[in-house]
């Protein structure tokens, strides 16, 4: 069974600096997916970057990128330039690429990340 | 979430009553999944359905039961709630393929058990 584990359940940064939350996981498949999600207060779930296990290239998306290091299974985002509106809940979730049964979404306990003005 | 409609988006109940979260999408989706959320927890699998006409547990799904009406529609049902049923739960469909694969959720909806 995949297990998903973050390791850090509360971080800060201050606005405009940058902050790295991780992610390791635990699978024996060489296929799969990756994700970082944001929960802000709102409670919505939102998507913040993805990554492709076959794809060595490390995904980036603006301000967000990750470091996929797929021998160690360890997933860690990083955030640049700090903002305000980045303080919310942080999920990394597993998905394998198939739907129905198998296709659900592990995710890890999450980590809190306060941005401080 | 465009695509993915819950209601209610607040409930409280008393212990023993039943009521039925409802999830609809306009995705044409055919998975489609149930979480719940619990303080430092994460969210975990309660029940998923694959096709119209198809349902299983997953890693939670003790005191709910769901119905897959039709293609859109997949609804949770508490039959006899108990505090312990207090959490946030999301309904989710995933879709795409490679790079465009993405899960979408719901709302949320914040239930209390009291």
């Amino acid at each position: 069974a995949q297990t998903v584990t973050q390791s850090q359940p509360e971080m800060s940064v201050q606005e405009a600096e940058t902050v790295t939350l991780s992610c390791t996981y635990d699978t024996s498949e060489n296929n799969y997916y990756l994700f970082w999600y944001k929960q802000p207060p709102s409670r919505q779930m939102i998507l913040v970057i993805r990554q492709e296990a076959y794809k060595q290239q490390n995904a980036t998306e603006n301000r967000f990128s990750v470091n996929f290091q797929k021998a160690a299974k360890s997933f860690s985002l990083k955030i640049s330039d700090s903002q305000l509106g980045d303080t919310a809940m942080y999920f990394c979730a597993f998905m394998k690429p198939y739907g129905g049964s198998q296709g659900n979404l592990i995710f890890g306990k999450g980590t809190k990340l306060s941005v401080k003005p | 979430n465009a695509g993915v409609t819950q209601t209610p988006k607040f409930q409280v109940l008393k212990t023993g009553q039943s009521m039925t979260l409802q999830c609809a999408q306009d995705m044409n989706h055919n998975s489609m999944y149930w979480y719940r959320q619990d303080p430092g927890m994460g969210l975990r699998l309660i029940y998923y359905s694959a096709s119209e006409g198809t349902t299983d547990k997953g890693e939670v799904p003790n005191g709910y039961n769901v119905s897959r009406l039709n293609k859109r529609e997949f609804s949770l049902r508490l039959e006899s709630a108990a505090p312990s049923q207090t959490s946030v739960y999301f309904c989710a469909i995933h879709m795409g393929q490679g790079g465009s694969t993405e899960a979408f959720f719901g709302q949320g909806t914040r239930l209390t058990v009291v």
